[in-house]
Formats: C-alpha cells, structure tokens, sequence
C-alpha cells in the first residue's frame, strides 16, 4: 500500500462553510490527485499535483482550490461548501521520476455531508 | 477530454459463472490499470498492464492489453460472493504529467 491517509474520514458542515480535507502519503510520491466519486459519475478528477507547489486542475475544479507545501501532504479546500459538493473524496497517489508508469493507490475516502 | 468507455454498466451473475467487461478508448494508451472497490472504500489496484498485447493473471482475474492500444478487457472465473463491488478501468498515456484517465466502472453483483 502507499500509505495513503485521508482526513476527516466523515464530515458533515453546512452550506457556506470553508472545508478542508487533508491527504497524507508516506511514500514519497510526486503524484497526487483528489477525485470525488458520485452515483452515475464514476472517479472524477478534481485537481492533481506533479510536485510541490506543482498544481493542474482536472475535469471538475469549479468551487475546489489545492495545496501542497510539502511532498506528503495534499490538501482540498472548498472556499464555501454548496449541496452539489455532497460526495465520497479520494485521495490518490503514484512514484514519479523515471517510474512513470506505476500505478496509482487510493486512500480509503472522506464522505462529505453538506447541508 | 480523453474518455473510456466501460461496459456493462452493471451485471448480475450467479456464483461460479464467469464474467467479463472491457474498455475501449477512441485514445491509445502506454498502460492499462484495473481497480475494484468495494462498499465503503477506496479502489484497489487488480491488475497492470504496460504492453500491446500482453495477457496477465491474478488469481482468478485475467486481464488483456488490446494489441490496438485502445482497448481491454478483464475477465473473472468461478465468481464468488466477495468479487461483489464496482471495477473500474483506467488508462495511463505518459505525455507529461498526464494523469489516468478512467472508465466509469462496471458493478458486479453475484447471486449465491
């Protein structure tokens, strides 16, 4: 496994509320990715990283910003949570760096409840 | 965007029949991934494939890179009750910093 540690594992916040979700990988992987995953919709790419500071948005980044100050922490941020942002988080990442092609590991999910 | 197209959708199947999906890209790719999750977590990888052509086992699972580069398929033997979940595709085309691109998965539903 990668190692991969997402946190809150379960949050529920209200409409209007900044929301951070925190990502921690101890592998020292230069990749990562924060995808949502909803009902019909399958693994959707919110943003993703290739090093620090190093940020690309992905297919659904609208109401999503990121960081990521250090290799193993990767963080998502919702500037002001709305009910369409209601969805299951993943976190993921791989090696880079002459490993180009190995895959990418999951972390087990933060379920965000927004009201 | 690039785009896979998974197939079926989703399958009912009785336990120790075979089952078989697959994904075609109108893209090539450098390499295939097959994930499964299930309820409540995160998807684990399966299955990686990284040649044109090449057919790889684990377990029960068998999985083929189409010699096209555009397609692949994953086939599962003698199903059993824990193969339950969701199996997703995902195709990898080393261009930069490219990240994978994925099909929108096939759940699998097996009868005892």
């Amino acid at each position: 496994d990668a190692g991969i540690t997402q946190s809150p594992r379960h949050k529920v916040t209200e409409t209007g509320t900044p929301v951070t979700l925190r990502c921690h990988q101890t592998e020292n992987h230069r990749y990562m990715y924060w995808y949502r995953q909803d009902p019909g919709h399958g693994l959707r790419l919110i943003h993703y990283s290739y090093g620090v500071k190093d940020t690309d948005k992905g297919e659904v980044s609208d109401g999503y910003s990121v960081s990521r100050s250090k290799t193993e922490d990767f963080l998502l941020t919702l500037e002001s949570a709305t009910s369409s942002q209601t969805s299951v988080y993943f976190c993921a990442s791989r090696p880079g760096q002459g490993i180009w092609n190995q895959p990418q590991h999951f972390g087990d999910g933060t379920r965000l409840s927004i009201l | 965007g690039q785009q896979l197209n998974q197939s079926p959708q989703s399958m009912f199947i009785q336990e120790g029949e075979d089952v078989s999906m697959n994904c075609t890209s109108s893209s090539i790719f450098n390499t295939w991934l097959w994930y499964k999750q299930d309820p409540g977590e995160g998807p684990v990888l399966l299955i990686a494939l990284y040649k044109a052509g090449e057919l790889t086992s684990n377990g029960r699972l068998t999985a083929q890179f189409g010699i096209t580069r555009k397609d692949s398929f994953l086939n599962i033997s003698a199903s059993i009750p824990s193969d339950v979940g969701i199996y997703f595709c995902a195709g990898l085309l080393f261009s930069g910093n490219t990240p994978l691109v994925f099909g929108k998965g096939t759940r699998l539903s097996v009868i005892a």
